[in-house]
């Protein structure tokens, strides 16, 4: 699996649209992106995952470059709730085995 | 839907005891199964894979016959710790996956063991 680089850590404002990026320069051809994140004490949860289009859903956004060698997910309106470690995946769909890194560790401010 | 719970929640045993950690799927039939371990502020890390009905697969460097694990149905599988010291207190948590064509893995809730 390819491996994945992110900022240790993120501050941003409640009601404001958080971009947690991900480097993932030697993603190869057949590994998708996934997001999870990891609220204090729980397990994690997912959030998204994609390929090369740029994918959608109820919590949060996920924008992969043309190159897809990096990636950003977009919590639209960030709430107190969405403090976590987020933590961004490269694996191939076949694969179950997730490599966890360090994560961002994002915390929401009021 | 997809949830998965584990039970207990906590446990503090003493050293030389074994605990019994029960990981369930509550509304779907999953496939595979996997226990984790984290230890504070650091990351998961993979311990085993287990499918239904066959030898669960450790990770290198995780002792199968002190983490004994059983999947016994598409819905349960459980991580027991034999003769438990406290280096083995951690958070451990499960995963389950129905198999679908992408890796969306649901989690339990976790377990904090504590051995003292």
């Amino acid at each position: 699996d390819a491996k994945t680089t992110q900022p240790p850590s993120m501050d941003c404002a409640e009601g404001r649209a958080a971009n947690l990026p991900c480097n993932h320069s030697t993603i190869s051809g057949n590994e998708y992106v996934y997001w999870y994140r990891q609220i204090h004490s729980q397990g994690p949860q997912y959030i998204i995952h994609g390929l090369k289009n740029n994918e959608t859903n109820e919590m949060a956004s996920l924008i992969i470059t043309e190159d897809r060698k990096s990636s950003t997910l977009i919590l639209p309106h960030a709430t107190l709730r969405d403090t976590a470690v987020y933590y961004c995946i490269a694996c191939m769909d076949s694969n179950y085995q997730l490599i966890w890194g360090a994560g961002t560790k994002l915390i929401i401010k009021p | 839907g997809a949830v998965v719970s584990q039970h207990p929640s906590r446990v503090i045993c003493k050293s030389g005891t074994s605990v019994k950690i029960e990981c369930r799927s509550l509304d779907f039939q999953a496939t595979t199964m996997f226990w984790y371990r984290q230890f504070p502020k650091q990351s998961l890390m993979l311990m085993a894979t287990s499918n239904e009905g066959s030898k669960a697969t450790y990770e290198q460097g995780v002792e199968k016959d002190k983490f004994l694990i059983n999947h016994a149905s598409l819905t349960l599988s459980t991580l027991t710790v034999t003769s438990a010291h406290p280096e083995d207190s951690s958070f451990y948590i499960c995963s389950a996956t129905e198999g679908r064509s992408y890796n969306e893995q649901f989690f339990g809730p976790g377990t904090r063991l504590t051995v003292l």
